[in-house]
């Protein structure tokens, strides 16, 4: 079955200290990966998207995340994390015959401490 | 430019009710998807439309239907409406059909259905 497994629920990181969200998929066919971010209220913001080539993507915002095809995961990275960086974040997985129908984890609450 | 505008922002129905939300994509963009967002099962796909023809449809009932318009614009329409069709829907635009390019979400309409 095609599955998004994002494994923290919930991550408390005190302000300026490095982040680290995981993501684990079960896709049959090559997979597209994206992260999104949602804040209280709000639409999905597009982070970064993995579709081929480079293993490691950058974003917006400072964030990068590794595509690992052997551990099925795409996990998303912060070195720096600011109290603003305070949100949902979200892993996505889909593929070109998927079209637009994206499977979505369940989220990662990410709380930023002072 | 300017962003996915949905409208409207909030909604209040009563069961057995029917509603309709509107969604404008992001100028030059022709797919527009639509998501329902809820608590307890995430972010689900409902349908894409390209070229004003429904693309590919998630795993919802009848009920819920859209089309759209040759300006790219988008309506979704929910009939008979239950407890359960409370929640947050969003849409989403892309330039070309897929996710490709990426998915870009509107900030979503709440529906509550009392």
């Amino acid at each position: 079955a095609q599955s998004v497994t994002q494994p923290d629920i919930h991550i408390t990181v005190s302000e300026g200290a490095s982040l680290e969200l995981r993501c684990n998929y079960s896709y049959g066919a090559t997979p597209y990966l994206f992260w999104y971010v949602q804040s209280p209220g709000q639409g999905l913001q597009l982070l970064l998207k993995y579709f081929s080539g480079d293993t490691l993507v950058q974003g917006i915002k400072g964030f990068e995340a590794e595509f690992k095809r052997s551990q099925s995961s795409f996990n998303l990275r912060k070195p720096s994390v600011h109290w603003s960086d305070a949100a949902e974040y979200f892993c996505a997985v889909g593929a070109i015959q998927a079209g637009t129908a994206l499977i979505f984890g369940k989220g990662t609450t990410l709380s930023v401490s002072s | 430019k300017a962003g996915v505008t949905q409208t409207p922002r909030y909604l209040i129905k009563t069961r057995g009710q029917q509603v309709t939300l509107s969604c404008s994509p992001i100028s030059g963009h022709r797919s527009v998807s639509w998501y329902q967002q809820t608590p307890g099962q995430g972010l689900q796909f409902l349908f894409e439309y390209f070229s004003e023809t429904q693309r590919n449809k998630g795993n919802f009932p009848g009920r819920f239907s859209g089309r759209q318009f040759s300006n790219s614009r988008s309506e979704m329409n929910v009939s008979t409406l239950e407890l359960g069709d409370s929640a947050l829907y969003l849409c989403a635009s892309s330039f070309e059909q897929g996710a490709s390019q990426g998915l870009f979400f509107g900030s979503g309409t709440q529906l509550s259905v009392l």
